[in-house]
């Protein structure tokens, strides 16, 4: 089935400073990924998402790039904010099977320093 | 707000006990989802409904159980729970099924379960 690993677990970086958050995958059928942002307390915030005819997507900050041949994803912010400082979750679709639609990578808490 | 609305936020109950969580959709979602999240660990899929059926199962326990109602709304039942059963439930909608490009998922804001 398929599995996602996601590195680093923490990631501390000066504001304005960027972020880069990278993600694995084994299912190569595997064809949507989303990012997902988790502040203290709250249920997971869809950021930004990847479809597997798709390289890249941008939104003002953030930026997603996927790598299929290297089956890799990876999920960029620039000029980070303090309000930024969460913990990001990657997350892929395997195509077919029983594991359900998303399986997520273990998180990476990103802290941005003043 | 994300559109899917979970209740209770907060629950508090003694090992043994069952309860039940439950799960509102967003308008015209057709998928559900449920994830469980322990301290300090990341999401753990635990079962999708889509239009009322099954549709995949995790790695739920056997004391656990869900459904989703004509309504679309569903219901994630805990039974016999034991102190190891505390952790967050979420809940997630998403208008179809993920994998045959169907929407993006949205999650609610979780069941605080604890257990003691």
């Amino acid at each position: 089935g398929e599995n996602v690993e996601q590195h680093p677990s923490t990631l501390s970086v000066q504001e304005g400073d960027s972020a880069v958050i990278k993600c694995t995958y084994s299912d190569s059928a595997s064809n949507y990924f989303p990012w997902y942002k988790q502040e203290l307390g709250k249920g997971p915030q869809l950021i930004i998402d990847i479809r597997s005819n798709v390289g890249e997507k941008k939104d003002q900050r953030i930026a997603v790039t996927l790598n299929k041949t290297a089956k890799h994803f990876s999920l960029h912010i620039t000029e980070t904010q303090p309000e930024d400082s969460a913990v990001y979750f990657c997350a892929a679709t395997p195509r077919g099977g029983s594991q359900g639609n998303l399986i997520f990578g273990k998180g990476t808490k990103l802290s941005v320093k003043p | 707000d994300s559109g899917v609305t979970q209740t209770p936020k907060h629950l508090i109950t003694a090992t043994g006990q069952r309860v039940t969580l439950r799960c509102s959709p967003r308008s015209g979602d057709l998928s559900v989802y449920w994830y469980q999240q322990s301290l300090d660990q990341g999401l753990q899929f635990l079962i999708q409904y889509y239009n009322g059926e099954e549709r995949a199962k995790g790695n739920i326990l056997e004391r656990f159980s869900a459904q989703q109602f004509p309504d679309l709304h569903s219901e994630l039942n805990l039974s016999s729970l034991e102190l190891g059963d505390s952790a967050l439930y979420f809940c997630a909608s998403s208008p179809r099924d993920l994998r045959d490009r169907g929407g993006e998922a949205f999650f609610g804001q979780g069941t605080r379960l604890t257990v003691v």
